[in-house]
């Protein structure tokens, strides 16, 4: 079946735009993770949706980032007047976790965004 | 001081060689995963586990709970197991499942 999906997979845009991230997770998973992942070094958590309802924002680094899943499959992360330190890869991660138990995540390929 | 720390940082291997990369963590967790990351950005989980070993072929994945400690194996080494391979942990009664990452170990296997 598909995997999780996100486009565009890169971006280039000037500093000072607004860019919009898209992630298409596998259907009939419950949770859904935005993650950063600067150059070299490991994915950072920004944000985590059970369904449609944003339950932990405590990663998203300004007020410039927002994500919304508001039907509770497709989700957006917008970033608002880029700034050079908003380059990196976006990861979208999906998984079946529902509660306490530990699920496998499932990533996309990502984003790679870069603000000139 | 992270959360999560790998050893090593860069590792360079020659076809055939047994690898292990090491990872240690600072905080409870409810499960702890390998993940491998190739060129181009994708992420691929390996191992997800609490206790224990796993093997999937050629790998074999041990956490050691009490001393907080999990290696990653990787026997006969292939170059096509070049990537950058990441450990993650779920925080125990952290934000609902969200995981906290290594910086990564990149790996290079030379044929």
């Amino acid at each position: 079946g598909a995997g999780v999906s996100q486009s565009p997979r890169y971006k280039v845009a000037k500093r000072g735009q607004d860019v919009a991230l898209r992630c298409d997770p596998i259907s009939g998973h419950v949770s859904l993770f935005w993650y950063q992942q600067a150059l070299g070094q490991g994915p950072e958590f920004l944000t985590y949706f059970q369904n449609e309802a944003q339950l932990d924002k405590s990663g998203l680094p300004s007020d410039r980032f927002f994500a919304e899943r508001p039907e509770g499959s497709v989700s957006t992360l917008k970033i608002q007047r880029t700034q050079q330190e908003d380059s990196a890869v976006y990861l979208c991660a999906s998984s079946l976790r529902v509660g306490g138990a530990s699920y496998e995540q499932y990533f996309g390929p990502g984003t790679r965004l870069t603000v000139t | 001081k992270n959360e999560v720390e790998q050893s090593p940082q860069n590792l360079t291997a020659q076809e055939g060689e047994f690898i292990t990369i090491n990872c240690s963590y600072s905080v409870g967790i409810s499960a702890l995963h390998w993940l491998q990351q190739h060129p181009g950005g994708g992420i691929v989980s390996l191992f997800m586990l609490s206790s224990g070993k796993k093997k999937h072929g050629r790998l074999i994945a041990t956490i050691n709970i009490q001393e907080k400690h999990s290696s990653l194996h990787i026997t006969a080494s292939h170059p096509r197991d070049s990537a950058v391979y990441i450990c993650a942990v779920q925080n125990y009664g952290g934000s609902q499942g969200n995981l906290i990452f290594g910086k990564g170990t990149k790996l290079s296997v030379k044929p």
